[in-house]
């Protein structure tokens, strides 16, 4: 069964503070996601990558930036948490072909 | 436009109960339609997925009917049960790129017993 772990479950941090989410696959996907989760709005793309240390911007990256520096790593970086950051973050890889898996997700609370 | 709408917003069935879930779309490029199902606390999970070459697919209780004309496509679920309570997304991938989807904003289904 293909695998992606997310480090965290649950965080709470701090307005201002540098958050790093991780994220891991374990079936040499190419291509990785950060989806952010809001009720009403459903998964909305904030980056993904195609290869090592190549990324794209998705639908909203404002305030976000993204690193990955191993094909099974994937990170989400927000520089100066905020309180509208305030969310459940998703992290998923696929095959080519389009199936999506995900990591069971990170909530995280700026206070 | 890469926008996926998505209906109903809520849906309550009885057990035993037939439910639909409906996704409509502008981009004829799209070529691949999953729907995933989500449990509190879990992360989504792909139920079921089809792409425009057929009009139905069906895997076990699930099925999915998919009108190419209409640019439509939706998710029944047969003899609805409790533990099919969830959130379900509809999605949509783009035939060029890098396999992005695009999603429907979901829909709280409650089968009550």
């Amino acid at each position: 069964d293909v695998k992606v772990t997310q480090s965290s479950r649950y965080l709470v941090k701090r307005t201002g503070e540098k958050v790093f989410l991780e994220c891991v696959q374990d079936m040499d996907h190419e291509n990785m996601f950060w989806y952010r989760q809001d009720p009403g709005l459903g998964l909305r793309l904030i980056y993904f990558s195609y290869d090592v240390k190549m990324k794209e911007k998705g639908d909203i990256p404002e305030g976000y930036s993204v690193s990955r520096e191993k094909k099974e790593r994937f990170s989400l970086i927000l520089e100066s948490a905020s309180t509208n950051q305030t969310s459940m973050y998703l992290c998923a890889s696929s095959v080519p072909t389009g199936e999506a898996f995900f990591g069971q997700g990170t909530r995280l609370t700026v206070v | 436009q890469q926008q996926v709408k998505q209906s109903p917003q809520s849906l309550i069935v009885q057990k035993g109960g037939i439910s639909i879930i409906n996704c409509a779309y502008e981009n004829t490029a799209f070529d691949y339609f999953p729907w995933y199902q989500q449990f509190p606390g879990k992360g989504p999970a792909l139920l079921i997925a089809i792409r425009p070459d057929v009009s139905e697919k069906k895997e076990g209780r699930f099925t999915i009917s998919f009108n190419k004309s209409a640019k439509q496509f939706s998710l029944h679920i047969m003899d609805s049960q409790p533990g099919d309570s969830a959130t379900y997304f509809c999605a949509a991938r783009l035939n060029s790129g890098y396999s992005t989807l695009t999603f429907g904003k979901g829909t709280m289904l409650l089968v009550s017993p």
